[in-house]
C-alpha cells in the first residue's frame, strides 16, 4: 500500500459527459501528479500541483482540468468525454516538488467511456 | 522515436532463471526510476537511481545506472512467479515535470 488513495476505482460513462476523479496524497506529501495510461500511448504525465498551485503541465487536453485543495487532495476533471479518453488515470504524490523525491502511485481509476 | 526505450518489450523466462531488462534514454538523465505493475493495477516503486555507476538491490532485483550511456538495467536473479508483471522505467529530466516513462517490459515466468 503506497498510502495514496484514489476514488472511484472504476467509472463508466458516456461520450460527452463530465467526470471527476479524486486523489488523496500520502500523509505529509505536498505534491500531486496526474498520469494517464492507455494501451497505445503508455503512461503519460498530465499535470502537477504543489501545495495548491499548478507547477507543471504535460500532455493534458484542454477538456481536462485539475486542482489541489487546501487539505491537499486533488481532483482531475474530464469533460466532453470521448471514446479515446478511456484509460487508467493515476495520481502520484511526493513530499516536495521536483525530481528528487520518489513518486508513490495510487491504485488508479479505470475510466471507460461508452 | 521514444524518449525512453525499453527492451525487450516482452520476456518469457523459466522459473529460477536470471533475466535483464534495459532502459535507454535519448536525453540526459537526472534520475531513473523502476516500477512494477500488475495488469490494471497501480505502480509499485522498486528503486531510484541518481548517480552514474549507482547500483541498488532489493531482494533479488538489482538495478544499475550507466550515466554516460544514459542507460539503466534491471536484473532479476533466480526468477519467481511473483516477479511476473510489467516493469516500467521512468526518467526524471530535472525539472518539475512528471516522469517520462518507457512502454514497459512484460515479464512472464514459466513454472
Amino acid at each position: 500500500d503506497s498510502g495514496v488513495t484514489q476514488t472511484p476505482k472504476h467509472l463508466i460513462t458516456a461520450t460527452g459527459q463530465r467526470v471527476t476523479l479524486r486523489c488523496s496524497p500520502r500523509s505529509g506529501d505536498l505534491s500531486v501528479y496526474w498520469y494517464q495510461q492507455s494501451l497505445d500511448q503508455g503512461l503519460q504525465f498530465l499535470i502537477q500541483y504543489y501545495n495548491g498551485e499548478e507547477r507543471a503541465k504535460g500532455n493534458i487536453l484542454e477538456r481536462f482540468s485539475a486542482q489541489q485543495f487546501p487539505d491537499l487532495h486533488s481532483e482531475l476533471n474530464l469533460s466532453s468525454l470521448e471514446l479515446g479518453d478511456s484509460a487508467l488515470y493515476f495520481c502520484a504524490s511526493t513530499l516536495l516538488s521536483g525530481g528528487t523525491d520518489t513518486q508513490y502511485f495510487g491504485p488508479g481509476t479505470r475510466l471507460t467511456v461508452l | 522515436s521514444q524518449e525512453l526505450e525499453q527492451s525487450p518489450q516482452s520476456l518469457i523466462v523459466q522459473e529460477g532463471k536470471n533475466l535483464t531488462i534495459n532502459c535507454t534514454s535519448s536525453k540526459t538523465l537526472y534520475g531513473l526510476y523502476w516500477y512494477k505493475q500488475k495488469y490494471g493495477e497501480g505502480l509499485i516503486f522498486l528503486m531510484m537511481l541518481q548517480k552514474g555507476g549507482e547500483e541498488k538491490s532489493h531482494e533479488k532485483i538489482t538495478a544499475k545506472l550507466d550515466e554516460k550511456k544514459q542507460q539503466s538495467s534491471l536484473h532479476i536473479t533466480a526468477s519467481q512467479p511473483s516477479h511476473a508483471g510489467t516493469y516500467l522505467c521512468g526518467a526524471d529530466r530535472g525539472g518539475a515535470d512528471g516522469l517520462t516513462f518507457g512502454k514497459g517490459t512484460h515479464l512472464i515466468i514459466q513454472p
